[in-house]
């Protein structure tokens, strides 16, 4: 059974920093491209970040672009998201997601909330 | 960055209804579009992909087509299970984008 379970959410201040990761298992990990979405408190969903099987290709949202960063480790089945600079507007349920080939997200973890707030 | 811009933002129908919901694309993404649902507290899960192929577990009471830059979602027959809100989803683009979600209400 595929299974995504994401932490590392919490209560930041403004101007600081978080480190979201993202425990995968029943797939083959290193096989598939992943994804950063979130969605703010009561609003729609934003991708944020991909990053392709072996990490030669990542791709950030223009709105946490230079703020944060996506990694992955594919020896430890894990996702990360490295966030810096944190502001007011990064409040929010923080999902990741698996791509499958033809298809985006058909696997999504239960989310992980992050409160940026002084 | 495409915009995909959902219609309606919110709809009340009632068990055993069909149900139609729109999604527009700012510019043509070939077939490159899926549908989720989401239920409150919970992740989004796939419902369509490639516009209308039809994730499998899915109840084939949900189908999708369209193609270029105007798609939509149709329940046949609306079940209570199946009140939630709906997004649709570009990839064409490795810049993704999502609609601002329709939510189906109880009439």
């Amino acid at each position: 059974e595929v299974q995504l379970v994401e932490s590392g959410g919490g209560l930041v201040k403004p101007g600081g920093s978080l480190r979201l990761s993202c425990a995968a298992s029943g797939f083959t990990f290193s096989s598939y491209s992943m994804n950063w979405v979130r969605q703010a408190p009561g609003k729609g969903l934003e991708w944020v970040s991909s990053i392709s099987s072996s990490s030669s290709y990542i791709y950030y949202a223009d709105s946490v672009k230079g703020r944060f960063t996506i990694s992955r480790d594919n020896a430890k089945n894990s996702l990360y998201l490295q966030m810096n600079s944190l502001r007011a507007e990064d409040t929010a349920v923080y999902y990741c997601a698996r791509d499958r080939e033809y298809s985006p997200f058909d696997y999504w973890g239960q989310g992980t909330l992050v409160t940026v707030s002084s | 960055d495409i915009q995909m811009t959902q219609s309606p933002s919110t709809l009340s129908a009632s068990v055993g209804d069909r149900v139609t919901i729109t999604c527009r694309a700012s510019q043509s993404i070939s077939s490159w579009l899926a549908w989720y649902q989401q239920k409150p507290g919970k992740a989004p899960k796939l419902l369509i992909y490639k516009a209308s192929s039809l994730e499998s577990g899915v109840p084939s009471r949900f189908s999708g087509s369209g193609s270029g830059t105007e798609f939509t979602l149709t329940i046949s027959s609306l079940q209570p299970d199946d009140f939630a809100t709906y997004y649709c989803q570009q990839y064409n683009s490795y810049f993704l984008t999502f609609g601002g979600g329709t939510k189906v209400e109880i009439k």
